[in-house]
């Protein structure tokens, strides 16, 4: 069955890098756009990031935008999400997250998520 | 804008029906799709589309929109649908934000 399994999470002082992967399985990963959806302790949800199937397209929350930057290898079933610059606010639990559609079209929502991953900036 | 509004919180008791709002100014122009999040677990997609249930959501959820308001109806409530529940949006300018999701609690 589809299945979605981040990694890279961990603690990181302000103003540092971290990249988090999201490896899928039981689809066909490259049909898919993908999504990063992060959700602060004792916060909401917040959309991140979106990539097409094809790594043609990717837009950008404002948050994190000229920060963050969502990438995919399709030869290798993964999704990334480099993150620089990271700022105390950016501690969250990321979770990466399945479009059933290529992107571009009409969206239907997400169909798929991950567990999550935590990401920690502190000093 | 493309800011969603939510009710921090929502209670009912067993059996009654709760209304969850989500209100946003591009809402008439865009559509709403709402999750459900409980403790532990992914998310789920309760609605897409406004109005439209996926495969394997039961029958007692249902969603309604007027205006700059669209509003996600549980009927019978049942224990189990206690959880966080979150709208979102597929904005024009590419982006999908989430609403600041709505606790409900069956007493």
């Amino acid at each position: 069955q589809e299945q979605l399994v981040e990694s890279g999470g961990g603690v990181v002082r302000p103003g540092r890098s971290l990249r988090l992967s999201c490896a899928g399985s039981g689809f066909t990963f490259s049909a898919y756009a993908m999504h990063w959806v992060r959700q602060a302790p004792g916060k909401g949800l917040e959309w991140v990031a979106v990539l097409a199937y094809d790594g043609s397209n990717q837009y950008y929350a404002d948050s994190v935008k000229g920060r963050f930057t969502i990438s995919r290898d399709n030869s290798n079933n993964t999704l990334y999400l480099q993150m620089n610059s990271l700022r105390a606010e950016d501690t969250a639990v990321y979770y990466c997250a399945r479009d059933p559609t290529p992107f571009g079209g009409l969206y239907l929502g997400i169909d798929y998520w991950g567990q999550g991953t935590l990401v920690t900036v502190s000093s | 804008s493309n800011e969603l509004t939510q009710p921090p919180s929502v209670s009912v008791s067993p059996g009654e029906t709760a209304r969850i709002t989500c209100s946003g100014d591009a809402l008439p122009q865009q559509y709403t799709y709402w999750y459900q999040l409980k403790a532990g677990q992914a998310p789920v997609l309760v609605m897409y589309k406004d109005t439209e249930r996926p495969s394997g959501i039961p029958y007692r959820f249902s969603a309604s929109s007027s205006g700059t308001t669209v509003t996600l109806t549980i009927s019978g409530v049942q224990a189990e649908d206690e959880a966080d529940y979150y709208c979102q949006s597929a904005d024009i300018s590419g982006t999908y934000p989430f609403g600041g999701g709505t606790k409900l609690t069956v007493l």
